[in-house]
């Protein structure tokens, strides 16, 4: 067990909806990443936060968005979802902005309809 | 730049055996090389990582050689266990976000 907790852990949905994920980082953890793995892709880097402030943006589309909360939970928010947005989405943590050591939560899989 | 590559896609190995999987990078200011293994329904879990200021890293079973001129670096799993069927990834970094290679799935037969 890694520390990282995410819910929920399956998500089903239909095309043109918006749902929310949870992720809760390791105690003391300041920094968030999210990923989406899909078969064809491999695990792709989303966005990261450091304390509250985006630190870092990957392949994230414009649908998506994400926030990092005073508790240092963050929300990826995924908006006008297309079938092709089904995948596992994992939340990482680390201890530092800069930390290249991350600590993967169990991931929610997301099947849109 | 930002891709590293991973071969191979799938390797089947007999216990016992050492199984060896290998990644390549372009981007020189990558300078962190973790590898995470991930069994089906979990999250990846960090396996063991290395930095360019050494060619070997060993922790148990698992090695890692890195190879800077080259721009390689692989795994290596001693004394293969059916526990050790997993997908294994390796990933490259400066700083920060990493970037992962597309996976080798592993399979250990009795």
């Amino acid at each position: 067990d890694s520390g990282v907790t995410q819910t929920p852990k399956h998500l089903i949905t239909a095309t043109g909806q918006r749902v929310t994920l949870r992720c809760s980082p390791r105690s003391g953890d300041l920094s968030v990443y999210w990923y989406q793995q899909s078969l064809d892709q491999g695990l792709q880097f989303l966005i990261q936060y450091y304390n509250g402030e985006e630190r870092a943006k990957g392949n994230i589309l414009e649908r998506f968005s994400a926030q990092q909360f005073p508790d240092l939970h963050s929300e990826l928010n995924l908006s006008s979802l297309e079938l092709g947005d089904s995948a596992l989405y994992f939340c990482a943590s680390s201890p530092t902005g800069n930390t290249d050591t991350q600590y993967f939560g169990p991931g929610t899989r997301l099947t849109v309809l | 730049q930002q891709q590293v590559k991973q071969s191979p896609q799938s390797l089947i190995v007999q216990k016992g055996g050492i199984p060896i999987i290998n990644c390549a990078y372009e981007n020189t200011a990558f300078d962190y090389f973790p590898w995470y293994q991930q069994f089906p329904g979990k999250g990846p879990a960090l396996l063991i990582a290395i930095r360019p200021d050494v060619s070997e890293k060993k922790e148990g079973r698992f090695t890692i050689s890195f190879n800077k001129s080259a721009k390689q670096f692989s795994l290596h799993i001693m004394d293969s266990q059916p526990g050790d069927s997993a997908t294994y990834f390796c990933a490259a970094s400066m700083g920060t976000p990493l970037v992962f290679g597309k996976g080798t799935r592993l399979s250990v037969i009795a």
